[in-house]
């Protein structure tokens, strides 16, 4: 089953100690991103990744930091957490940009950050 | 952000028609997508246009029109689960999403 998934699902961590977000897809999809989602203000990209080594900044990426040192795994870093990072966290990949692709999304990871 | 404007609330009867717009920068534009999203979960997959005009599937159609920057999601014969947000989105070398407009379906 095609799948997207991101761990953890929950999470309530104090300001300052370093997180981390992973997210997986079985699909072999090329492009994978970071997006948060905050009330009135959509989903909002924070970093995505065209391929293997291959990353680039979004909309809002202060605060984050990305890896894609595989296909498969694109994890989401928060170096120093702060309370104006608690969103609604979603992974998604796709086979390429630029096509008519479907977008996979994972489940949603909510962050809580005091 | 690609200055993706939609409304940001409608509200509509049970069995009626709504009409959501969408506008988007069209410099290096690739389709429009639409997805739906219920509270708290991931969003789905409605359409994706790439084309000019009017793309039917079932209670649901799209329609772009590339030069003017524009594309509308037609929900018809509403039903009480369709109260959702719904995403367009725009594609080129990357996806941006609008805020989103979240409708309310009323019996």
């Amino acid at each position: 089953e095609a799948q997207v998934t991101q761990n953890p699902r929950y999470l309530i961590t104090v300001t300052g100690k370093k997180l981390t977000v992973t997210c997986s897809q079985n699909m072999n999809h090329e492009y994978m991103s970071w997006y948060r989602q905050d009330p009135g203000l959509g989903l909002r990209q924070i970093y995505y990744s065209m391929n293997v080594e291959v990353t680039d900044k979004g909309d809002v990426p202060e605060g984050y930091k990305v890896s894609r040192k595989e296909k498969r795994n694109f994890p989401l870093i928060l170096e120093s957490p702060s309370p104006n990072q608690t969103s609604l966290y979603f992974c998604a990949s796709s086979a390429r940009t630029g096509g008519m692709d479907t977008i996979y999304f994972g489940e949603g990871s909510w962050l809580t950050v005091v | 952000g690609q200055n993706i404007d939609q409304p940001t609330e409608m509200t509509a009867t049970e069995g009626a028609i709504v009409q959501i717009n969408c506008t988007y920068q069209t410099s290096g534009f690739n389709g429009l997508f639409w997805y739906q999203q219920h509270a708290g979960e991931a969003p789905t997959f409605l359409s994706y246009n790439v084309l000019d005009g009017l793309e039917e599937k079932g209670r649901f159609s799209s329609f772009l029109s590339r030069s003017k920057g524009y594309s509308y999601l037609l929900l018809k014969e509403l039903q009480m689960k369709d109260s959702a947000s719904y995403l367009c989105a725009r594609n080129d070398y990357k996806l941006s999403f609008g805020a989103g407009t979240t409708v309310t379906v009323r019996a």
